[in-house]
């Protein structure tokens, strides 16, 4: 079946980098974007932007350029997001999740990876 | 960018009634490309309709997807105990996609 597997839980300090992986598995990895979506605590969900893993194109959300990269290893299937220049309030739950076209709905997603930004 | 609102913030109501939860779009989604999210406590969102009004796999019948305009409907004909939850709507049809805020479906 059809699964994508998130890294583990991370504990940044302000100003450092993260870097999130998402392993999938059940499916050709490059026939398949990968969006990335992320959740503050108690909050709703935020599209972050997607990684073309065939092309290897990205594409974001204009509040997160210059901070973040999405790149990908064809290799081992694996999809991963960079987040840098960490603040307090990118504190949340990083979701990876695939869709068959850029423009599609998201089916499935990973089970999240906690991402604590604190001194 | 497009601008999803939903309503209402919270659905209170019992086993077995309908689920009426609504979404409105700021303005035309493309193609009408609209999905509905679930999202229990802990656990990832699951893909319940997409392209507004076609059910995912291995969704029940319960659930079911309109749009009139820029106004997306997700109806749950009878509530089950495990539809208790919170449901997002997020349109792909206009780059960047969005979401909207969410709607909380509790028990009465």
């Amino acid at each position: 079946q059809v699964q994508l597997v998130q890294s583990g839980a991370e504990v940044k300090k302000p100003g450092a980098s993260v870097k999130v992986s998402c392993k999938t598995s059940g499916y050709t990895f490059t026939g398949f974007y990968i969006h990335w979506v992320r959740q503050a605590p108690g909050q709703g969900l935020e599209y972050m932007g997607w990684i073309n893993p065939h092309s290897g194109d990205t594409k974001f959300v204009q509040r997160f350029q210059g901070r973040v990269t999405m790149t990908r290893d064809t290799s081992i299937s694996t999809a991963y997001m960079d987040l840098s220049r960490l603040k307090s309030d990118d504190t949340a739950v990083y979701y990876c999740a695939r869709s068959p076209i850029a423009a599609a709905e998201l089916d499935p997603w990973g089970q999240g990876t906690l991402v604590t930004v604190s001194s | 960018e497009i601008v999803l609102t939903q309503s209402p913030g919270t659905l209170s109501l019992s086993p077995g009634e309908r689920a009426t939860l609504s979404c409105r779009a700021s303005q035309s989604v493309s193609l009408n490309y609209l999905a509905w999210y679930q999202q229990k406590p802990g656990q990832a969102p699951r893909l319940l309709i997409y392209d507004a009004s076609r059910r995912a796999t291995g969704i029940p019948d319960r659930f079911s997807g309109s749009v009139s305009g820029t106004d997306f409907t997700l109806t749950i004909s009878r509530l089950e105990p495990e539809d208790f939850a919170v449901y997002y709507c997020q349109q792909y049809g206009n780059s960047p996609a969005t979401f909207g805020q969410g709607t909380k479906v509790e028990i009465k």
